[in-house]
C-alpha cells in the first residue's frame, strides 16, 4: 500500500523562475494539502485540494497555485520565485469526510526547494 | 486566528531519562489535537489524534494527555532512547476549515546514548 510520494526530492532554482512540485496521495485518499516548512518553523498551510478544486487556502500570495487531477494526485506551482520561497514543501493526504479532522494526515517526505 | 504554541523549542536528554513537552492551543472552538513525530529526512508520522477532554493515549513508551478547557496537551516519553530523537509537532485543525492543520513550531528532542 503506497504512502504519499513527492517529487522531486530536491530542487534548485533561481529568483524569478517558476517551479512545479508533484504529489501522489496515499492509496484511497482523495484530499491533498500542501504545507511550507521554513527553517525553525512548523509547517504552514498553503492550500487544500478536493474534487479537483481548491477548497481552502492559507495566507500565501497568488504566486502559489495548484491543481488536482482526476486520479487525486496534485501539483504545487510557484511563479516568480523569491529567495524567501526556499523551504521544505510537504504534501499530505487524507479522506474528505465528516470525521476528517479526527483523522491524522499522511505526509510525504517533502521537496526541498532552494532559491539562489 | 488559531495559534498553536509548543515548548520547549529543543530538549537534550540522556538515554533512559523521561521527558515531556507541552502544546498549547486556544480552548474555544476546539475540535481535535494531533501529535506527529518527525525524524530527520523522513516524513512526519502521526502519533495521536485526541478529541475528548481528559483523553489519554499511549503508544509504547510515548503517551499524551489533553485538557481542552485550559487549552494544553502534554506528550510524555518514558525512558528515552536515541531512536526517540526527532521533532515532535502538535497541530490543531481549523474549526471552520475542515482539514487545514495549524502546526506549532515543534519541539526538537535529542537523546544522547
Amino acid at each position: 500500500d503506497a504512502g504519499v510520494t513527492q517529487s522531486p526530492t530536491h530542487l534548485i532554482k533561481t529568483r524569478g523562475q517558476q517551479v512545479t512540485l508533484r504529489c501522489s496521495p496515499k492509496s484511497g485518499h482523495d484530499t491533498v494539502s500542501w504545507y511550507q516548512q521554513a527553517l525553525g518553523q512548523g509547517p504552514q498551510f498553503i492550500f487544500q485540494y478536493y474534487e479537483e478544486e481548491e477548497r481552502q487556502r492559507g495566507n500565501f500570495p497568488d504566486r502559489f497555485s495548484g491543481h488536482q487531477f482526476p486520479n487525486y494526485s496534485s501539483e504545487l506551482n510557484v511563479n516568480a520565485l523569491l529567495l524567501g520561497d526556499s523551504a521544505l514543501y510537504l504534501c499530505a493526504s487524507s479522506l474528505a469526510s465528516e470525521a476528517e479532522r479526527n483523522q491524522p494526515q499522511h505526509f510525504g517526505d517533502g521537496t526541498r526547494l532552494s532559491i539562489l | 486566528i488559531l495559534n498553536v504554541e509548543q515548548s520547549p523549542q529543543s530538549l537534550h536528554v540522556q538515554e533512559g531519562d523521561s521527558t515531556n513537552f507541552t502544546c498549547s492551543f486556544p480552548s474555544s472552538n476546539f475540535y481535535a489535537l494531533h501529535w506527529y513525530r518527525w525524524e530527520t529526512a523522513k516524513s512526519p508520522e502521526a502519533l495521536f489524534v485526541m478529541t475528548l477532554n481528559g483523553d489519554e493515549k499511549k503508544k509504547g513508551r510515548i503517551s499524551a494527555t489533553l485538557n481542552t478547557k485550559e487549552g494544553y496537551s502534554y506528550l510524555y516519553i518514558k525512558g528515552s532512547q536515541p531512536e526517540d530523537s526527532a521533532t515532535y509537532l502538535c497541530a490543531s485543525p481549523s474549526y471552520n476549515q475542515g482539514g487545514k492543520l495549524i502546526f506549532g513550531q515543534g519541539t526538537e528532542l535529542s537523546v544522547k546514548p
